[in-house]
């Protein structure tokens, strides 16, 4: 099984702050990155993918990929209440059928 | 205009008893899988299909068996539900293996009492 990490959370930031997700790889070959999304009772949702190093941003979403590090992060810049789910990263090889997922990060945005 | 279904989406049973999930897909994918996410969150891989084909089977019991009738159908039959079967069973769906998005359905919650 491979390895994916995330920081433990939770993590608390306060409304209109930046929330710094982080998630580390064990598997060199791991090609495609995800962010997903997961409201408490709901399925998780894609928020971000990146396949190449160095930042994709989509509205407040950053995600930045270094893969020499073996780290892909995400960030949400003026972070809102609606916000407030865990977040989990997924990677996947080339090729391959399958996403294997960190353990996931709690995040409450504080009104 | 649901894209991944999965039925039932409640399922409290006794241990021993054998259930089915069922899943369906409108995307026109051809890959298919089953999660399983427990009380910690932790989403794990189960099976996946490809054209009808079983091309991923991590580790679990053989009571668990995914039959695939058509590729956008994957059902999960449980035989002989044990407590620590209770977990959410997330149905998914995707175009192919380059790295293109998995999309979940809605997840099953079963209780097995």
């Amino acid at each position: 099984q491979k390895e994916v990490e995330q920081n433990s959370g939770p993590l608390s930031v306060p409304e209109g702050a930046i929330a710094s997700l982080n998630c580390t790889y064990s598997d060199r070959g791991s090609q495609s990155f995800f962010w997903y999304r997961q409201y408490s009772g709901k399925s998780p949702e894609l928020i971000m993918s990146i396949y190449s190093n160095g930042d994709k941003e989509d509205g407040r979403f950053t995600a930045q990929l270094n893969k020499a590090s073996q780290y892909v992060s995400l960030l949400i810049r003026d972070s809102q209440p609606s916000d407030s789910a865990t977040y989990l990263c997924a990677v996947r090889d080339y090729g391959a059928n399958n996403l294997f997922f960190g353990t996931g990060t709690r995040l409450t945005v504080i009104p | 205009d649901t894209a991944v279904s999965q039925t039932p989406k409640y399922l409290v049973t006794q241990m021993g008893n054998d259930k089915s999930i069922k899943c369906e897909q409108n995307l026109g994918h051809d890959t298919m899988y089953w999660y399983k996410q427990d009380s910690k969150k932790f989403l794990k891989i189960m099976f996946s299909y490809n054209n009808k084909e079983l091309i991923i089977n991590e580790t679990v019991p053989n009571r668990f068996s995914p039959k695939s009738p058509d590729k956008a159908h994957l059902n999960l039959h449980i035989n002989s539900l044990e407590l620590g079967d209770s977990a959410v069973y997330f149905c998914a769906s995707s175009l192919g293996n380059s790295g293109n998005t998995i999309y979940f359905g809605e997840g099953s919650w079963l209780t097995v009492v």
